[in-house]
């Protein structure tokens, strides 16, 4: 049974708006979460991370909010740019253990 | 140094071939990874080396081998592999709770 989940495969944003990619989990140990970017025949690059202490982190363009009682996070890219048009993977950890759990992605495609 | 390498990029090789993919961090992590990522779906987790112990995800073939000769390096070894482990090859290494990956290794097997 997956424990981390990004139901949505594929999502297409026109360029300067909002994309909100989501994520669910179902570990409650889970205390770490981390958004990675990957482009096509490359590896995943890390993009941002929230610990469970914090309900929400801001890096530029990118902002993650972690809602736990809902085991819910999403990453939202404002304003959106062509080049953001990749797959993002959601990932969770917990303190205990150094091995992360990937969702299966989402496919972001920016139109200019 | 905050990266992760990996050589080669690309790799072609036969059924019959013996070959080395090889991955090297300087960042001083004492955990590295072999993942391996087909078309459209997440890496799957092959190894792991952490703290000088190895894991081994039980799924994966023993014509994968993993070698650690130092914290700092972690080769995969290939031996006999089938066309179905055509895929990106990936490495990582981590601290606490970020993990690194490296490039890839785009293998193809004929």
């Amino acid at each position: 049974d997956q424990q981390v989940k990004q139901n949505s495969p594929s999502l297409s944003v026109q360029e300067g708006r909002i994309s909100i990619l989501n994520c669910d989990y179902t570990n409650s140990m889970f205390d770490y979460f981390l958004w990675y970017k990957k482009y096509p025949a490359e590896g995943p690059t890390f993009l941002i991370s929230i610990s469970s202490i914090k309900d929400k982190n801001e890096d530029g363009r990118f902002t993650v909010f972690l809602n736990k009682s809902a085991k819910h996070l999403s990453l939202h890219i404002v304003p959106s740019q062509p080049g953001d048009s990749a797959v993002y993977f959601c990932a969770a950890t917990s303190g205990v253990s150094e091995l992360l759990i990937f969702g299966k992605g989402t496919k972001l495609s920016v139109k200019p | 140094d905050t990266e992760v390498t990996q050589t080669p990029k690309h790799l072609v090789m036969g059924m019959t071939n013996k070959k080395s993919l090889k991955c090297e961090q300087h960042m001083g992590h004492r955990a590295m990874y072999w993942y391996k990522q087909k078309a459209k779906k997440p890496p799957e987790l092959m190894f792991v080396y952490s703290y000088e112990k190895l894991s081994i995800n039980e799924s994966v073939p023993s014509r994968f081998s993993p070698e650690c000769p130092n914290s700092s390096l972690l080769n995969l070894h290939l031996h006999a592999l089938q066309p179905e482990d055509s895929a990106l090859y990936l490495c990582a290494s981590s601290q606490e709770n970020e993990q690194f990956f490296g490039p890839g290794t785009r293998l193809t097997v004929l």
